[in-house]
């Protein structure tokens, strides 16, 4: 089974721009959660969708936003870009078979430098 | 306060030592406790997870929760450079979800 994927790899944008990152899920998986990594605040998380509706949400500004499509496939946007916007963002899918514990599966992540 | 505190390092051991990372947390309501491993330019994946106060082991791979004192491990056996990597703690809660450990940073020297 192919894992989880995200496109692009790598992104370079200038302040004030706005940025479209892609993740497909593996198959079956219908949980997408994003998550934003820098190395002073660590991973923290962004929001989650589950069969196109946004499940949870962390404590992110409204600049942040997400979506996802009936196939599970999800995209987020990032809109007026700051240079703290700069990070590692991180897509995890999960089967989500109803239990109090879903194991998540990390993509490999899209590498945003904010100029 | 962090809901979840975990040493960055970094960490630098020879192979073959016992390796210890250790977090706190803050909120008892939490319900389950997992590691991940993260290696360089790759997104992390889940090394254990436990529900219960106690050790599960796997292979070289032992987490250890406290839950009286909301401490949790991970031992290391036998290292090996392959265990290079920067490792998260991380702790669920229906009510909060999944909330993650800064992550320290571990090399095995050979």
């Amino acid at each position: 089974k192919a894992g989880v994927t995200q496109t692009p790899r790598y992104l370079i944008k200038t302040r004030g721009q706005q940025v479209t990152l892609s993740c497909s899920p593996i198959s079956g998986h219908r949980s997408v959660s994003w998550y934003q990594q820098t190395p002073g605040q660590g991973l923290q998380f962004l929001f989650e969708y589950f069969s196109e509706t946004q499940r949870n949400k962390g404590n992110f500004p409204g600049r942040f936003s997400g979506r996802q499509f009936s196939n599970s496939r999800s995209e987020m946007n990032v809109s007026t870009l700051e240079l703290g916007d700069s990070a590692l963002y991180l897509c995890a899918s999960s089967p989500d078979t109803g239990g109090v514990y879903n194991e998540q599966f990390f993509g490999p992540g899209t590498r945003l430098t904010v100029l | 306060q962090k809901e979840v505190e975990q040493d960055p390092g970094p960490l630098s051991v020879p192979e073959g030592a016992i390796v210890s990372l250790n977090c706190t947390y803050s909120n008892s309501a939490f319900q389950y406790f997992m590691w991940y491993r993260q290696y360089s330019r790759k997104g992390p994946e889940l090394l254990m997870y436990t529900y219960s106060s106690g050790n599960k082991e796997d292979g070289r791979f032992t987490a250890q929760v406290d839950k009286s004192s909301k401490y949790i491990s991970l031992f290391i056996r036998d290292s090996q450079p392959s265990d290079s990597a920067t490792y998260l703690c991380a702790v669920y809660s229906s009510a909060s979800k999944i909330i993650f450990g800064s992550g320290t940073r571990l090399s095995i020297r050979p």
